[in-house]
């Protein structure tokens, strides 16, 4: 059974709308993370989140809102999409230094 | 801050031969480093991870990988690859503080062939 789960798997957008990408951990984490993966790039760390709160933000853009309704969710808000906001979008977790990843999410701005 | 360089973005090897991918970090510290693999379409699987003690860490699927604070190199390595571990590979290092994430290199994609 997977046990990051995120949705949806492939995401097409078209220029300046918003989406919601959503992301459930069942290993027991307090610890939840989000990681852009985009072409000729480093995989690339956005935020981190610890106990539903806000623990780092390496996003220079306020279009990238985390969202976290449970212990276990850690959805991502992004509002007026860009074509560059193209990207697989991965969701994390950890309890010790260990980060588990999710199977992401392909987004494509059109 | 830390960063981390692959410095063979593509690496092509015969099934059964042996394996080393190449990583340095740069960080003022004690790191803490992982391997991640990436198999074709999925999300990225944790291989092996390195806390500060043992310098040779084992991980899963034959994999090892070695740390040297002297060279500033976590190289990793298996001794005879497989067929299934076409994929790319990762070099990631942490400050320790998990709050702040892992920074990461961009990868070696292995070939294998038969």
């Amino acid at each position: 059974d997977p046990k990051i789960i995120q949705k949806p798997k492939y995401l097409v957008a078209v220029t300046g709308s918003e989406k919601i990408l959503i992301c459930e951990q069942y290993l027991g984490h307090n610890a939840m993370y989000w990681y852009r993966q985009s072409a000729k790039k480093p995989l690339e760390f956005m935020f981190s989140y610890s106990y539903q709160k806000l623990m780092d933000n390496q996003t220079a853009s306020s279009r990238f809102q985390p969202q976290s309704s449970k212990k276990n969710h850690l959805d991502l808000q992004i509002t007026a999409l860009k074509p560059d906001d193209s990207a697989t979008y991965f969701c994390a977790s950890s309890q010790e230094r260990g980060i588990y990843f999710g199977p992401g999410t392909r987004l494509l701005v059109l | 801050a830390q960063s981390v360089t692959q410095p063979d973005a593509r690496v092509t090897v015969s099934e059964g031969a042996s394996l080393q991918l190449r990583c340095k970090y740069s960080y003022f510290g004690t790191p803490y480093l992982f391997w991640y693999v990436q198999y074709p379409r999925q999300g990225l699987q944790l291989l092996l991870k390195y806390y500060p003690g043992d310098p040779v860490v084992q991980g899963v699927n034959g994999f090892e990988a070695e740390f040297s604070k002297s060279n500033s190199s976590f190289h990793l390595r298996k001794a005879s690859v497989h067929w299934s571990d076409w994929a790319v590979y990762f070099c990631a290092v942490s400050m320790g503080n998990y709050a702040q994430g892992l920074t990461f290199g961009l990868g070696t994609r292995v070939s294998v062939f038969p």
